[in-house]
């Protein structure tokens, strides 16, 4: 079946520095990926979803300068945190669509724990 | 806008018997997919299972079926003979049918607890 591998699956940084995490679509083309945010015990809420070629569509409340998105080719997405705080520490998830399969449903990367000291 | 609400925070279960999650959802759309993800502690999602709004007949994986009512706008989640390996928070989801970047929409989760 499709796999997402995400990368790092853990990170911790100091305060003011940039993360940079990974998403590969190991054994499919992923036009699109999603990036979520989660909370402990809470649902995923969606950061933005981004577009191989193009810009990323943030959702409300999402600060596109502080979480930079790159999708530069069609097996790979990144989410650069920028200049982190610590509020920013959550645990971070991609997922993206096997177009080419028919289970319409999403496969998710192992998600990246952040925590800014 | 769609949204997705599950009304139970927590359940358990004892090991070997059934449960069932609760999960509607409002949308103006006729065609669209549901979903339940499972999220172990490990934090992996992992789809238990899908039901396309057009099918009338309700989804079922194994040990995993749901009961889709469409006009009342319900999509539960049963499941039999509950394992230790089920103890998980479980997400109920909705996806607007086609486009490839159509997002999904998640419910806030239910964490299921199952007893030995």
């Amino acid at each position: 079946g499709a796999v997402v591998s995400q990368h790092p699956s853990r990170v911790i940084c100091k305060s003011g520095t940039s993360v940079k995490i990974e998403c590969r679509s190991l054994d499919f083309q992923a036009t699109t990926m999603f990036w979520y945010r989660q909370f402990p015990k809470k649902s995923l809420m969606l950061m933005a979803t981004s577009n191989e070629g193009s810009k990323a569509t943030y959702e409300q409340g999402v600060e596109k300068d502080k979480f930079l998105i790159n999708h530069a080719s069609l097996t790979l997405s990144t989410l650069t945190v920028t200049s982190a705080h610590p509020e920013d520490s959550s645990f971070y998830i991609c997922s993206a669509r096997d177009l080419a399969g028919f289970s319409e449903g999403y496969t998710f990367g192992s998600g990246t724990r952040l925590t800014v000291v | 806008a769609q949204t997705v609400t599950q009304s139970q925070p927590e359940m358990s279960v004892q090991e070997a018997e059934t449960v069932t999650l609760s999960c509607t959802y409002d949308t103006s759309e006729s065609d669209y997919y549901l979903f339940w993800y499972k999220q172990p502690p490990s934090r992996q999602m992992i789809l238990v299972i899908r039901q396309e709004a057009y099918k009338q007949q309700n989804a079922t994986e194994n040990r995993f079926s749901v009961n889709f009512q469409k006009a009342a706008k319900s999509f539960s989640l049963k499941i039999s003979d509950s394992q230790l390996g089920d103890a998980a928070m479980y997400f109920c989801a909705y996806r607007t049918y086609g486009g490839a970047t159509n997002k999904l929409i998640f419910g806030t989760g239910t964490l299921l607890a199952v007893q030995p």
